[in-house]
Parts: structure tokens; sequence; C-alpha cells
């Protein structure tokens, strides 16, 4: 089945440390996007990336980074330089970046600090 | 900026009865619309969208209505059902270049049975 894969499900960071979440998709969808969503609130935008080898900061992109080599990968770096990381992370696609059409989402990495 | 937003942030149903969830989005210029359901502890999953050139789409049992002159969204479920309980995003396409979609902060419906 096509579909959108994040791993790992569950994630711990130590002070410190950066950490690698990763999103895989098989829709051949062009552009991939990386939300945050804490405890009661809606999804905030990381980074997004339209097409491969480029990619955009969303409106809160201070300590992420993302890299987009191939169609199908967009892995996300939580950095020690964000502070606040302990959220739920998703991933998500479209056909094409900025298009009329549904994103789709991963079912998500929960991150938190140890 | 541009902003979705709900008026509700709670919303509790009888099984069986219909339910209305509403949005207000704030960018005239937005030309599609989309709502999401998201169970806990899974990413959001499409229910249904909607081009600004429609005011109304059915699905099954879910009815979206686009309301452009005052700049509202609902959704509305028919029968609802206790498999129905989950958080409900409405997002939308601002138009401003290729930006992605802007989501609202979401209501959670409860199915009383």
């Amino acid at each position: 089945d096509g579909g959108i894969t994040q791993s790992p499900k569950y994630l711990f960071r130590k002070e410190g440390q950066n950490v690698t979440l990763s999103c895989e998709q098989n829709l051949n969808h062009d552009a991939m996007y990386w939300y945050r969503q804490d405890p009661g609130q809606g999804l905030r935008l990381i980074y997004y990336s339209q097409i491969v080898n480029d990619f955009q900061k969303g409106d809160i992109a201070e300590g992420y980074s993302v890299s987009r080599e191939k169609k199908e990968s967009f892995p996300l770096t939580v950095t020690s330089a964000q502070k606040n990381p302990t959220a739920f992370y998703l991933c998500a696609s479209s056909i094409r970046g900025g298009d009329q059409g549904p994103q789709h989402f991963g079912d998500g990495t929960r991150l938190s600090i140890l | 900026g541009e902003s979705v937003g709900l008026h509700l942030p709670t919303l509790s149903v009888q099984e069986g009865d219909n339910s209305i969830i509403n949005c207000a989005y704030s960018n005239s210029a937005s030309d599609y619309f989309i709502w999401y359901k998201q169970e806990s502890g899974k990413g959001p999953q499409f229910i249904i969208d909607i081009r600004s050139n429609m005011d109304k789409r059915q699905g099954q049992r879910v009815t979206v209505l686009l309301n452009k002159t005052v700049k509202h969204l609902s959704l509305q479920i028919a029968a609802t059902q206790p498999g129905d309980s989950a958080v409900y995003f409405c997002a939308e396409n601002p138009r401003s270049g290729n930006t992605p979609l802007v989501f609202g902060k979401g209501t959670r419906l409860s199915v009383i049975a």
C-alpha cells in the first residue's frame, strides 16, 4: 500500500544530543512537510520541501534541520539548539507544493527528553 | 498574518445525533479547504475537501459547508458514532505563492454512548 512511514514511533533524546527522525513516502509526491504538535495544540510548520534538493523554513525552524536528497525521503534532525524538543512530530506529503490537494500524513514520532 | 481558527475547542454529542464542527478563516483569498480527523497517537486523516467555487460537498456521512461571505467552514457528521471521537482540524490553502496549508487548532469531538 502507498503511504508515509515515520520512524521511530518513540524517540528519546539526551541533553546536547542531535536526533534524526525518518520520513519516507512511496506516493511519488513532490512536496513533503514536517510539523510539530504540542499537547492540545494544532500543527506548526517546521520545514517543507517542494522538490528534491530544495527546502524552505516554516514558522518554527530554529533548532531543526532537514535534507531532501531523494524524492521519497525527508529526514528531520532535532539539534541540541532546540531547547524544548518534547513534542509529537508529523511528516506529510502532497502531490505538489502549493497546489490544491490534500496533504497526507504519517503516524508521527513522539520525542521525549531523558 | 492569516489564521484559521475554531469556534469551539470541545464538543460532546450523543451517539446517533448529528455533529457540527465549525471553523473560521481570515484569508479571503483562500480557495481550498480540508477537514482532517486525528485519533489519539496517530497522524491526521483526510476526511473531505472543498474548493471555493462550491458551497457544499457531501461524502459518506459527512458534509462540508463553505460560506465565503462570512469566511466560515463547517463539518457536519450524520448519525455520530463512537468511532467518530477524535480531534478535527480544518485547513486552508492561503494561495499566497507556493505556501503550505494553514491549520486550525482543532476541535475535540466526544461521542457519548
